[in-house]
């Protein structure tokens, strides 16, 4: 079994909807939890970071963390074309940069 | 400010040839952590240097290894190489060691291997 799941889609929304992504993890020693976002040929970048459970928001995206149910989730409103990308989950203990990642979920918006 | 870079950006090799990526961090990084990408795994950590020094390793065997040079920049090696280590190799850098989320990733070294 994979540390992280996520599923990898694809997901097809029309522009202006409201998207969620999720993902699931088993190991209960994760405590920092992350979002990213990766174009075409590109490399990921950094959407959104949380640590412990809750939730945040940064404009258009919230971050939201269930560790009882080892279960986050990133939504995203009013969405754009732009935003089509594939969006990896990511997630890590307590020292190092050993992350976990995702698989990722390929997201298109459609104008 | 220049972001993280990796040379080459695309190569091809054979079966049992050996391949060296390059990484230049993010002027005044000093972790580098390296990363394998592909279709069906994902992203997965190869190890993490800081201040030249190996600090993580991730599940991968020893024909995969790695170096920091005192400006901070990495290179890694992969040897006899086999054709599941086609993927795409994700550089990474970070202010410092430990914890941030803060990961600035490279646009990766994109290894076919036939």
């Amino acid at each position: 079994q994979k540390e992280v799941e996520q599923d990898p889609g694809p997901l097809s929304v029309p522009e202006g909807a409201i998207v969620s992504l999720n993902c699931t993890y088993s190991n209960s020693a994760f405590q920092y939890f992350m979002w990213y976002r990766q174009y075409s040929r590109k490399g990921p970048e950094l959407l959104m970071y949380t640590y412990s459970s809750g939730n945040k928001e940064d404009g258009r995206f919230t971050a939201q963390v269930d560790k009882s149910s080892k279960y986050i989730s990133l939504f995203i409103r009013d969405s754009q074309p732009s935003d089509s990308a594939t969006y990896l989950c990511a997630m890590s203990r307590n020292t190092g940069n050993q992350f976990y990642f995702g698989t990722g979920t390929s997201l298109t918006v459609i104008p | 400010k220049a972001g993280v870079t990796q040379t080459p950006r695309y190569l091809i090799k054979t079966r049992g040839q050996q391949v060296t990526l390059s990484c230049s961090p993010i002027s005044g990084h000093r972790s580098v952590s390296w990363y394998q990408q592909t279709p069906g795994q994902g992203l997965q950590f190869l190890f993490e240097y800081f201040s030249e020094t190996q600090r993580n390793k991730g599940n991968f065997p020893g024909r995969f290894s790695g170096r920091q040079f005192s400006n901070s920049r990495s290179e890694m090696n992969v040897s006899t190489l086999e054709l599941g280590d086609s993927a795409l190799y994700l550089c990474a850098s970070s202010l410092v060691q430990g914890n941030t989320g803060e990961l600035f990733f490279g646009e990766g070294s994109r290894l076919t291997v036939l």
